[in-house]
Parts: structure tokens; sequence; C-alpha cells
């Protein structure tokens, strides 16, 4: 597609419910990020892939938080039993370099509400 | 420890004047530095960016300026316009960790008629 797409736009979780964010980079973009926008703050770096490969998980701020990018494309953000402080926009981008913030393009996000 | 500052949380300017968005840093590994722009309900946009090497870059109406002594950056938007009204975003990279952005809390600008 022309952009990078993000489903779902709006998810609300019970505490303690398991959720699965998406994300569809824009075709051919080596390069996949996610960041974490709590409300009234900037964006956070969660997690970067260069294809399939994860290189650096070190935004993930607990165990809870898992992400995949199992064949260089589509990436799944996983976080397990929700928690109230997980409530926030996660935001992904890709870019077609590799390691290189310049260029990168954000999808809309996916507004998380932990209830 | 924000290591990247937006002291102002808003600014609201004249249709037709400049604009000047602030921005500070306190990590001396970055030097690579980004503007981004966001409207509601959409994600940010790159605007503008500019290396340590340089103290200036300018893409039409939008001038960053670079104070690598001060640690301090600025966006200069002239003239502002309507459309321009958006919450602006500083982020800083150290390229040897390139892939990680470092960004600011933002400041949201009103453009007024």
């Amino acid at each position: 597609g022309a952009g990078v797409s993000q489903s779902p736009r709006y998810k609300v979780a019970k505490r303690g419910q398991d959720v699965a964010l998406r994300c569809d980079p824009i075709s051919g973009h080596v390069s996949l990020f996610w960041y974490q926008q709590a409300l009234g703050q900037g964006p956070e770096f969660l997690t970067y892939f260069q294809n399939e490969a994860q290189l650096d998980k070190s935004g993930l701020p607990s165990d809870r938080f898992f992400a995949e990018r199992p064949e260089g494309s589509v990436s799944t953000l996983k976080i397990q039993r929700t928690q109230q402080e997980d409530s926030a926009v996660y935001l992904c981008a890709s870019s077609l370099g590799t390691a290189s913030p310049y260029g990168y393009t954000f999808g809309s996000g996916t507004r998380l509400t932990v209830v | 420890d924000q290591q990247v500052k937006q002291n102002s949380p808003s600014l609201s300017v004249q249709e037709g004047r400049i604009s000047i968005l602030n921005c500070d840093y306190t990590n001396s590994m970055f030097d690579y530095f980004l503007w981004y722009k966001k409207y509601p309900a959409e994600g940010p946009t790159f605007l503008i960016s500019i290396s340590s090497i340089k103290d200036k870059n300018e893409d039409g109406r939008f001038t960053v300026f670079l104070n690598k002594s001060a640690k301090h950056l600025s966006l200069h938007i002239v003239p502002s316009q309507p459309g321009d009204s958006a919450v602006y975003f500083c982020a800083a990279s150290n390229t040897g960790t390139a892939s990680k952005l470092t960004f600011g809390t933002g400041t949201r600008l009103q453009v007024t008629l």
C-alpha cells in the first residue's frame, strides 16, 4: 500500500487480557519500528526490526511485551496480561534503508485503552 | 530522565508571522536531529532534519538551527500558515544506534488568522 497501515485503530481491553496489534509496513521497506506514545508525551522507542531480525528490543518495558516479524513484512506487537499503564497509542514506522532514522514513515497508530 | 526537552507545551502565532519552536537535549552523543509534525489521529510526519556537522538546514518555509555548544535546536517557520497548526516533535539520534529516535514531549502550534 501507499502508507504504513495499522490495525485495529482502537482497542479496548480488560485488564489481564492479551492483545495483538498489527502493522503492515510500506512494501519493500527493510526497517520496521514500534513506538509507544502515552498521553501528553512523545513517542518512546520499543523495538526495531531489520527484515525478520529483531535487532533492538531495549525499549520493551517488560517481558509481557513481545514483537515479531516472521517473514520480514507484517509485524505484530503482542501484549500479555494488559495493565492500565499499557494504555497508550502504539505507533509503527518503516523505512527503506537499514538502521537509519531518516525518512521514517509512521502509521496512524493503534490507541489501546485498558479498563 | 528526559534527554530531549521541549519546554513550551503550546505556542500561538498569527498567520504570516514567524513561529519559533525550541528544543534542548542533554545527551552529547546525539548527532542527528529531526522535527516531526503531527495532526490529530495521524502518525507523525517527517519535516526536516540536521546533522551535527551543520548549524543550519533550510527547506522552503522551514529552517532548523543547531547550537551544539548549548545543546539547543530550533525550528523556524516563516511565514506561518493556518495549515501549520499541529503538534511538533523534536527527535534525536546517535547514528551509532541509528535505529532509535528519542523524542521530546511536543509543542502544540496554533496559527491564528
